[in-house]
């Protein structure tokens, strides 16, 4: 069965960074588009980042744009989420989730998702 | 950037009752929404994609109707693991979701 497993948050201090995994398994990593979306504590979803199957295009939510980047290891079949100058506003759970569709035409629905890894930006 | 917005923002239903939750998009988003449940400390689950098709496993007293900028996913029978928040999702133009709307047991 399909399996993401996210680790790597913690507390940190703003300016700071911090690298989040999403370890996946059940599936052929490599086929599909991977996403992280985020959710504040007590607050809604945002998505956060995208990547494409092969890793090639990859895009931004405009709140992380130029801070947060997004990459994967198809060989370890592990997303990543580089998080610099971090902010007050980025504490959430991130979660990161596999597209609904295979191949290069993604279609930005979430159809499984890890359990969350706790970012907490603080002083 | 599309925003949707949900109604009501929280609902209070019996077992068995039939819940009609309501999303809006600033703006038309074709067919191109989703659903998804959260239950309390866990992960959202998918549950329609494309206004109106079930994801994987989930039982069909979920549907999904609407298009351009209004939708509604109903929940013909409420059974206790259905009392949840639910968000809906546009794709339309990159990739917003709504507020939220908070089903609760009455």
């Amino acid at each position: 069965q399909v399996q993401l497993g996210e680790s790597g948050g913690g507390v940190v201090q703003p300016g700071r960074s911090l690298r989040l995994s999403c370890a996946a398994s059940g599936f052929t990593f490599s086929n599909y588009t991977m996403h992280w979306v985020r959710q504040a504590p007590g607050k809604g979803l945002e998505w956060v980042a995208v990547i494409l199957y092969d890793g090639n295009h990859k895009y931004y939510a405009d709140s992380v744009k130029g801070r947060f980047t997004i990459s994967r290891d198809n060989s370890k079949n592990t997303l990543y989420l580089q998080m610099n100058s971090l902010r007050a506003d980025d504490t959430a759970v991130y979660y990161c989730a596999r597209d609904l569709q295979s191949g290069y035409n993604y279609v930005a629905y979430f159809e499984y998702w890890g359990q969350g890894t706790l970012v907490t930006v603080s002083s | 950037e599309i925003v949707l917005t949900q109604s009501p923002a929280a609902l209070s239903l019996s077992l068995g009752e039939r819940a009609t939750l309501s999303c809006r998009a600033s703006q038309s988003v074709s067919t191109y929404l989703a659903w998804y449940q959260q239950r309390p400390g866990q992960a959202p689950r998918l549950l329609i994609y494309d206004t109106f098709n079930r994801a994987t496993g989930i039982p069909a007293r979920f549907s999904g109707s609407g298009s351009g900028t209004d939708f509604t996913l109903t929940i013909s029978s409420l059974e206790p693991e259905d009392f949840a928040v639910y968000y809906c999702q546009q794709r339309s133009n990159w990739f917003t979701f709504g507020p939220g709307t908070k089903v609760d047991i009455k």
